[in-house]
């Protein structure tokens, strides 16, 4: 089946500092990725959705450039957190559909604290 | 936009216990999956399930899509069972490239 393999899981990074999340469909091609962010105890939030080859959407109140996100092939998409924040700690997720009539696969997600 | 509710928003079992967990959704929709978070943050789908009736051992997922709800059967618990199970809807074209609504998730334990 589809897999969608997140890099890094784990990332602890001091305030000020960007960090770049990497989101790879390994045995798709995946035209569109989903970015979605969840805190702890809650339910997961879409950010954004990432299209290959142009710039992402945005849900609304997402910074755009704050949640960098580029989508320059059909099996990478990332997203890059610039100038981190406590605030911003959280677990980011990304997802794709796979081939066909396919349910949306998940990668394991990253979990971002910012000292 | 569509909303989606989720019950119960907790629910203990004994293991071996049966439960059913619901899912409201406020408009039609052409996709609707179960998933399954661990306790490591692991999103593991359990169904697609836009409409009809699946089974996949222990478990299995009815979506009736007239009446706007799906539930999610869970048969014999196991202390594995336990985790945040997330009901998550799109209303898009199916299998495209739409954008997933998801609950707020029903937390299961299940004790030994």
């Amino acid at each position: 089946g589809a897999v969608v393999s997140q890099h890094p899981s784990r990332v602890i990074c001091k305030s000020g500092t960007s960090v770049k999340i990497e989101c790879r469909s390994l045995d798709f091609q995946a035209t569109t990725m989903f970015w979605y962010r969840q805190f702890p105890k809650q339910s997961l939030m879409l950010m954004a959705t990432s299209n290959e080859g142009s710039k992402a959407t945005y849900e609304q109140g997402v910074e755009k450039d704050k949640f960098l996100i580029n989508h320059a092939s059909l099996t990478l998409s990332t997203l890059t957190v610039t100038s981190a924040h406590p605030e911003d700690s959280s677990f980011y997720i990304c997802s794709a559909y796979g081939t066909g009539d396919s349910p949306l696969h998940f990668g394991n997600g990253t979990r971002l604290t910012v000292t | 936009g569509i909303q989606v509710e989720q019950s119960p928003p907790d629910l203990i079992l004994q293991e071996g216990a049966n439960s059913t967990l619901r899912c409201n959704f406020s408009d039609s929709v052409n996709n609707l999956q179960w998933f399954h978070q661990n306790p490591w943050g692991q999103l593991i789908n359990l169904f697609y399930i836009p409409s009809g009736t699946k089974q996949n051992g222990r478990l299995s997922a009815t979506t009736v899509a007239t009446e706007r709800y799906s539930l999610l059967y869970i048969s014999s618990s196991q202390t594995t069972d336990s985790g945040v199970y997330f009901c998550a809807v799109e209303k898009g074209v199916q299998g495209g490239s739409e954008k997933l609504v998801f609950g707020k998730g029903t937390k299961l334990t299940v004790n030994p």
